[in-house]
């Protein structure tokens, strides 16, 4: 079975640009979480979807964003980058959960450089 | 809120050393813990977790005893080696607190093994 796979893998783009960062899930996972990881703040959960909706969101401005789709691919988009943006995003698939928690398969992530 | 504190690295030792990375947390739930490894320019592996207090997760070597009187759940391995260098997460999932599959991570201690 296929893993999680991340594109682009790395990117480099100037400030105040925006970017799109996808995620492909393991198949039959509907549920897709965004990290973003940094040396300064570690691993920081950014929003889980599941079946096209926002399910959960942490404390990020509203700059970050995403959208999942309905064969559970997703996109998260950030706007007017900043140099703090810079960071090595991670995507998770995991089976449905309405309670209780399942597994989650990472990415290998995709390394954002703003300039 | 949640929080997971391990301690800070880099942890040095040398082939066959016994191993200890401490890792506490707070939590307002009932949380499963989990430990992750990330390899160079890779993402995150799940390497074992536990879902209820005096649960014992174990893999590859390593294991770790969900202990809920000390919030605590230390990583050990009894003889490591060269590959087990790495980068290693101790993180907590705590779905009955409305959180879907989140997950909070520490701060991540790095391995180095020498040989």
């Amino acid at each position: 079975k296929a893993g999680v796979t991340q594109t682009p893998r790395y990117l480099i783009k100037t400030r105040g640009q925006q970017v799109t960062l996808s995620c492909s899930p393991i198949s039959g996972h509907r549920s897709v979480s965004w990290y973003q990881q940094t040396p300064g703040q570690g691993l920081q959960f950014l929003f889980e979807y599941f079946s096209e909706t926002q399910r959960n969101k942490g404390n990020f401005p509203g700059r970050f964003s995403g959208r999942q789709f309905s064969n559970s691919r997703s996109e998260m988009n950030v706007s007017t980058l900043e140099l703090g943006d810079s960071a090595l995003y991670l995507c998770a698939s995991s089976l449905v959960s309405d309670r209780g928690f399942y597994e989650q398969y990472f990415g290998p992530g995709t390394r954002l450089t703003v300039t | 809120g949640n929080s997971v504190t391990q301690m800070e690295g880099p942890v040095t030792l040398s082939e066959e050393a016994f191993l200890t990375i401490n890792c506490t947390y707070t939590a307002t739930g009932y949380p499963s813990l989990f430990w992750y490894v990330q390899y160079p320019g890779e993402g995150l592996q799940l390497l074992l977790k536990a879902t209820k207090a005096d649960d014992k997760g174990s893999n590859k070597g390593f294991e770790a005893t969900y202990r809920k009187e000390t919030t605590s759940f230390h990583l050990e391995k009894g003889s490591v080696q060269v590959s087990d260098s790495a980068v290693y997460f101790c993180a907590l999932s705590d779905p009955g607190n409305n959180a879907g599959n989140m997950l909070t991570f520490g701060g991540g201690t790095r391995l180095m093994v020498k040989p």
